[in-house]
């Protein structure tokens, strides 16, 4: 089956730690993004990518950290100056570099720090 | 920054029409519309996209404006599997290319 995975669904992590969400594609997308999702709000983007070995910040990267080396992949790493980590987060994937592709999006994983 | 406004709820009887209105008054030429519905804790779920031309799919038909500074989402029959919390969104041309910006959505209530 093709689709997009983010593992764990549920992370635990204690305050001042970082930590690496994963998010896996075999859709031989060109272009993923991470988005964070608080209670009762819409999507924020934190960091999309293009192309391997490339990524932008999105409206709200400080704090977080992305890695594209390779096509498939494109893990989101939290760091602890992160100041309010705890939320849904939720990563995607398209294909081709135009605005007529839509974006396919992971079952999310729901970070909380304690 | 969001470039898309929609009310925040609304509710529709099962089985009726639903319209989800979205404004997009700022929209380039060759920005596209897309919905999406995020049904609680689980992913969004794309539903459809389009330009200028109307557009329809097994889900559901987008009617854009001549304009194109609005659009509506119509869910043809509704049932209560449909009560989620619909985005209207467009994809941004910026740095290194296209982005999708989420707005807050419409959470849409279908009642029995």
């Amino acid at each position: 089956d093709g689709g997009i995975t983010q593992s764990p669904k549920y992370l635990f992590r204690k305050e001042g730690q970082n930590v690496t969400l994963s998010c896996e594609q075999n859709l031989n997308h060109d272009a993923m993004y991470w988005y964070r999702q608080d209670p009762g709000q819409g999507l924020r983007l934190i960091y999309y990518s293009q192309i391997v070995n490339d990524f932008q910040k999105g409206d709200i990267a400080e704090g977080y950290s992305v890695s594209r080396e390779k096509k498939e992949s494109f893990p989101l790493t939290v760091t602890s100056a992160q100041k309010n980590p705890t939320a849904f987060y939720l990563c995607a994937s398209s294909s081709g570099l135009g605005g007529n592709t839509e974006a396919f999006f992971g079952q999310g994983t729901r970070l909380t720090v304690v | 920054d969001a470039k898309t406004t929609q009310p925040p709820s609304m509710d529709c009887a099962e089985g009726r029409a639903a319209n989800l209105p979205c404004n997009h008054s700022t929209i380039s030429g060759n920005e596209y519309v897309y919905w999406y519905r995020q049904i609680h804790s689980q992913g969004p779920q794309y539903i459809i996209h389009g330009l200028k031309n109307n557009e329809t799919n097994e889900m559901a038909s987008l009617i854009i404006t001549e304009d194109r500074k609005s659009s509506t989402l119509i869910l043809p029959h509704a049932t209560l599997r449909d009560t989620a919390v619909y985005y209207c969104i467009v994809r941004v041309f910026g740095t290194g290319g296209f982005k999708t910006i989420f707005g807050a959505g419409t959470r849409l209530f279908v009642k029995a």
